[in-house]
């Protein structure tokens, strides 16, 4: 299976910062690359998301980077705030290829400080 | 507007029963996915089934497990003979067509415990 490795595992950021969220992948077929936000004992929810035509997409305090030609993309969450803390999962999928399953990454445990 | 229902919330099973896990997608949706989250894991995808039909379970294990999303009602992952390892996370997903709007919603989850 292909894989997407995501890192750090854990993160932790003071209230107001920058946090970054960084992933690969090997597949050059994925096009579609969401990023979703999991609180414990809920499912993932969908943040943001982007396909590979853009560079970057903004959504309020949420940014993906996508740099096509090194097969990485990461999500900034400016102004981190307490209630961001949470687990994020960077994932992709070959919708042009007609597969719809989302390969995700391991997590990474975010927490936001006071 | 309800979003995507999972039931039970929390399973317990003893090793060797059999578990079966429920998904009515959100309204409007007729596509639903099966993904399987182990502690400290990201989610592994397992099937996609449209209703009635299966059209990718290139995740799910060979034995043991089964899906199905039929005409009406919900869609059921089965898991005969339970083993401790089963024990996880179990999500479904839905979505309303594939191409270009490809978001997956995702219910709430079931926790399996086989002991």
């Amino acid at each position: 299976q292909q894989q997407v490795k995501q890192s750090p595992q854990s993160l932790i950021v003071q209230k107001g910062g920058i946090s970054i969220i960084n992933c690969a992948y090997e597949n050059t077929a994925f096009d579609y690359f969401p990023w979703y936000q999991q609180f414990p004992g809920k499912g993932p929810a969908l943040l943001i998301a982007i396909r590979p035509d853009v560079s970057e997409k903004k959504e309020g305090r949420f940014t993906i980077s996508f740099n096509k030609s090194a097969k990485q993309f990461s999500l900034h969450i400016m102004d981190s705030q307490p209630g961001d803390s949470a687990t994020y999962f960077c994932a992709a999928s070959m919708t042009g290829a007609g597969s719809y399953q989302l390969t995700f990454g391991k997590g990474t445990k975010l927490s936001v400080i006071p | 507007n309800a979003g995507v229902m999972q039931n039970p919330r929390h399973l317990v099973r003893r090793r060797g029963q059999e578990a079966r896990l429920r998904c009515s997608p959100m309204k409007g949706h007729s596509h639903v996915y099966w993904y399987r989250q182990l502690p400290e894991e990201g989610l592994k995808f397992m099937v996609y089934l449209q209703k009635e039909n299966i059209i990718d379970e290139s995740g799910m294990p060979k034995e043991r497990f089964s899906a199905e999303f039929p005409k009406e009602g919900p869609s059921i992952l089965r898991i005969q003979q339970v083993v401790r390892g089963d024990s996880a996370a179990y999500f479904c997903a839905s979505s309303h067509m594939t191409g270009v709007n490809t978001e997956a919603f995702f219910g709430q989850g079931t926790r399996l415990t086989v002991v």
